[in-house]
This record gives C-alpha cells, sequence and structure tokens, in this order.
C-alpha cells in the first residue's frame, strides 16, 4: 500500500510558480501518479495523472523523478482562483489484485495578492 | 459533463439513528467510491464498489455498510450513527479504463454531524 506524504499548507503570491512535492516511497511498479485540486464546498477534480518523466497539460506539470519515489505538481503563475487544497494519489486500477486507492493528507495552497 | 449526485448537502442525525447517504452518477460509470474527509486526515476510502452488487472494503469500513443494486446508485448506511463519524463525505465514481489510474468524478460531498 503506497502511502504518500505532502506538506500541510504552503503560501505563494500570484503570477508565482507553486510546486507541491509529494512522497511515495513505496510506490508499486504498476501504481499511478494522480493529483487532484479541491475547492472548498466542493468535491475533488482531476488535474494531471503521470507515471515516469514529465506530464505537461494546460493546467500543470508533473515532474517524476526515475526512482518514482517522488512527484512534484508545478503551478505556473498562479492566481487567486489557484487557492484550494491539492492532493496526491497514487495507485492503479482498482481492480488490479490487491491495490488500493490512497490519497495523501492534502497541501493547502493559499495564493496572496 | 460527468455529474455525480449526492442527496443532501447537510444531514443532523442523532447518535443510533440509521443514517442513509445517496449517490447517483449519470455517466454509466463501472465504479463507485465512498470517502470521508476529516481535518488534517484527508480522504480516506470507505468502500468502493466496480459493479453493480459488488462491494470491496477500503481503509476505514468498520462502523458502515454500502449497497448497490443498481449501475448508477451506490448507497452509504450508517446502521447506528455515533458522534465519531461526524464527517463530510464524497461519493465518486469513475470508468474502467484499463490499467491506469481510473480518474475519479467527485460529488459535492454531504456534511454529516451527529448529535
Amino acid at each position: 500500500l503506497a502511502k504518500t506524504t505532502q506538506p500541510i499548507s504552503m503560501d505563494s503570491y500570484e503570477g508565482q510558480e507553486v510546486n507541491i512535492t509529494c512522497s511515495h516511497n513505496n510506490i508499486a511498479t504498476n501504481d499511478y501518479i494522480t493529483w487532484y485540486q479541491q475547492f472548498p464546498s466542493q468535491g475533488p477534480r482531476f488535474i494531471i495523472q503521470g507515471y515516469k518523466t514529465k506530464v505537461t497539460n494546460e493546467v500543470a506539470s508533473l515532474f517524476i523523478p526515475a526512482d518514482r519515489k517522488s512527484s512534484t505538481l508545478s503551478l505556473p503563475r498562479v492566481s487567486l482562483s489557484d487557492t484550494a487544497v491539492y492532493y496526491c494519489l497514487v495507485g492503479a486500477s482498482i481492480k488490479a489484485a490487491g491495490n488500493k486507492l490512497t490519497f495523501g493528507g492534502g497541501t493547502r495552497v493559499l495564493v496572496k495578492p | 459533463d460527468v455529474k455525480v449526485t449526492q442527496s443532501s448537502r447537510y444531514l443532523v442525525k442523532r447518535t443510533g439513528e440509521k443514517v442513509f447517504l445517496e449517490c447517483v452518477q449519470d455517466m454509466d460509470h463501472e465504479n463507485m467510491f465512498w470517502y470521508r474527509q476529516d481535518p488534517g486526515l484527508g480522504l480516506r476510502l470507505i468502500y468502493f464498489s466496480y459493479d453493480v452488487k459488488m462491494k470491496e472494503k477500503g481503509d476505514i469500513p468498520e462502523g458502515y455498510s454500502v449497497s448497490r443494486e443498481k449501475k448508477e446508485r451506490f448507497s452509504l448506511i450508517l446502521e447506528s450513527a455515533s458522534t465519531n463519524q461526524t464527517s463530510m463525505y464524497l461519493c465518486a465514481s469513475s470508468a474502467y479504463s484499463g490499467e491506469i489510474t481510473d480518474t475519479q468524478y467527485f460529488g459535492p460531498g454531504t456534511r454529516l454531524t451527529v448529535l
């Protein structure tokens, strides 16, 4: 069972880049890394997913080193609306034998003007 | 757009009551999940289901049961509510897409208070 560890919170300012690192030392070979964003009074929503190296979409980038024991979510040029809690999730398809999906504790990001 | 709806946004119940939390998704997803969310603890998986009438325990199933009689509906049941079950409950669904982690779509949550 891949346990994940994230910083509890971080502050930033508008226009800056925010990097959130998630540690997952015992990630399994077939596990993927997924990040979710949650605004107050809403359920989490998918941001990005990757297996190794780098993945980029219109919202964020995800950096995964070769040993895959950690991953870094990068939010470029944040705005006030990026203030949210960000969750790291490690796991594979739920039908893979013995696998469970484990969310980290979440990182509360506060973007200041 | 995928829509996951939960029967109530806020619910107040008394200790010992039987509580039903309902979740419905409209995208014909195979997988459905129930989580609880508590400050400092993140999201913890209670139960999930990958098919009608199938259920699997998550990390914290004690004190809960589930029912999935139809593909679109997944119910969480608290047989005898206790104050330590006061929490935010989130339902999610996902399509089975093979080997990659299935993207989960979450409902807005139900904040349950047990007095």
